[in-house]
């Protein structure tokens, strides 16, 4: 029962740029930060982007992330084999009071 | 270095009680600021947040298994448990206990997980 919703799917071929959208509401993204992740099957996810735009130490720069209104966005540049797993976004929201996450997306790297 | 690793039944019965422990190190439990969420995934399905604790003590619960859920600190062992009662095969899945930097912050660093199946 995710309360965030994101394609199920996307594909690039090697080198080009893919962007995953993220859609949430006004309870959720639209008034708190967004974080994103990548989660290669059978292992645990991994912090990709936090409040919004920000990468931890050791992330990729080809990894960004942007926020308008209810809605969040992933963009992978330079797209490599190894990107080829699952994104998942997640952001507080104020009415369940709980973290939320995406439905998830899997990007193919054609 | 923040670590945190899972650990509890890989099988239990329909109706019993789920105990799960999330031991870690490199950080310490009454620092306010921070935290532990635990996060499941049943198999081939997305992630889903289960509960939080800080180190103040503050706990939240999703809606989908606030009657289920509790959340506890044992602040000497460095560990937080997760226990979920009156399982169902659909509680089963991949749990995940990983750091926060505060009760709003997304987890961040993550265990390996644990896999739970429900079946009689």
């Amino acid at each position: 029962q995710s309360v965030l919703s994101q394609p199920p799917s996307a594909s690039a071929t090697p080198g080009q740029r893919i962007t995953i959208s993220c859609s949430g509401s006004s309870s959720n993204i639209e008034i708190n930060s967004v974080s994103w992740y990548q989660q290669v099957p059978g292992t645990a996810p991994k912090l990709l982007i936090y409040n919004n735009s920000r990468r931890p130490s050791g992330v990729s720069d080809r990894f960004s992330g942007s926020k308008s209104g209810p809605s969040a966005s992933l963009a992978i540049s330079g797209l490599r084999s190894d990107d080829e797993t699952d994104y998942y976004c997640a952001a507080w929201d104020d009415t369940l009071s709980a973290l939320v996450f995406g439905t998830g997306t899997r990007v193919t790297v054609l | 270095q923040i670590t945190l690793k899972e650990s509890g039944p890989s099988l239990i019965k329909p109706t019993q009680t789920l105990t799960l422990t999330c031991s870690f190190s490199g950080f310490s439990l009454p620092s306010r600021e921070m935290g532990v969420s635990w996060i499941r995934q049943p198999p081939g399905k997305a992630l889903e947040w289960l509960a939080l604790i800080s180190g103040s003590d503050n706990k939240r619960y999703s809606p989908s298994v606030k009657n289920r859920v509790s959340i506890n600190k044992d602040t000497w062992r460095d560990q937080v448990v997760l226990t979920l009662t009156d399982v169902d095969p659909v509680d089963a899945g991949t749990y995940f206990c990983a750091h926060i930097g505060g009760l709003r912050e997304p987890p961040s660093l993550w265990g390996q997980g644990v896999l739970v199946t429900v079946s009689s």
